[in-house]
């Protein structure tokens, strides 16, 4: 079974416009990270929150974490056709140091 | 440096039948992780090696094998293939030194993968 769930499935929007995703979790967590997959590229690690952290940047990325909702956002701004990809949240649970992925948000940014 | 390569690239198997693929991590690299990703279970974790011993395992059937050897490099193997065998399989290394750990404490680099067919 999947730990985290992302929120929303899909996501389409125009270029410039913002993306925002969510994910939540179910138990306490060392971590979360966020990757990008897209067919040119495979898979490519975007940030890692650790749970003593709420937010981290990282270019046009921004990645909050809210340890007592269990969830987390990521953020793109002024998004690319490039952006357009599949965005997966990992968590790694406090007491585990396996590496779960959920379902993921596909994003697709309009010209 | 060279990123994650994986070997082959696709592969078509006869269901029965036993495949091994290959991964090679960055250099300096010592933890190699492994993944299964298909459109129903989406990426689930196999197991992970470092240092030529399995440190952490995911939940899957001892059909599921691998190994590391000295230079890092790993191999998994499948035995007698079903069809919902067929999936991407992903490889990924990262630069983790401690000899506690696993693939959710640190940034994975992942490989293209291995896209696996069963008939």
């Amino acid at each position: 079974s999947q730990q985290g769930e992302e929120d929303p499935q899909a996501l389409s929007i125009q270029e410039g416009e913002n993306a925002t995703m969510n994910c939540s979790y179910k138990t306490s967590i060392n971590n979360l990270q966020w990757y990008r997959q897209n067919s040119g590229r495979g898979l490519v690690h975007l940030i890692l929150i650790r749970s003593n952290e709420r937010e981290k940047h990282s270019g046009r990325l921004r990645v909050t974490l809210d340890t007592s909702k269990k969830s987390s956002s990521l953020l793109i701004t002024a998004s690319r056709a490039a952006d357009t990809a599949s965005y997966f949240c990992a968590t790694a649970l406090s007491n585990d140091y396996k590496l779960s992925f959920g379902a993921g948000t596909t994003v697709t940014v309009r010209a | 440096k060279a990123g994650v390569t994986q070997t082959p690239r696709y592969l078509i198997k006869t269901r029965g039948q036993q495949v091994t693929l290959s991964c090679s991590p960055i250099s300096g690299h010592r933890s190699v992780s492994w993944y299964q990703q298909t459109p129903g279970q989406g990426l689930q974790f196999l197991f992970e090696y470092f240092s030529e011993t399995q440190r952490n395992k995911g939940n899957f059937p001892g059909r599921f094998s691998g190994r590391q050897f000295s230079n890092s490099r790993s191999e998994m193997n499948v035995s007698t293939l079903e069809l919902g065998d067929s999936a991407l399989y992903l490889c990924a290394s990262s630069t983790e030194t401690g000899l506690a750990g696993g693939p959710g404490l640190y940034e994975q680099y992942f490989g293209p993968g291995t896209r696996l067919t069963v008939t």
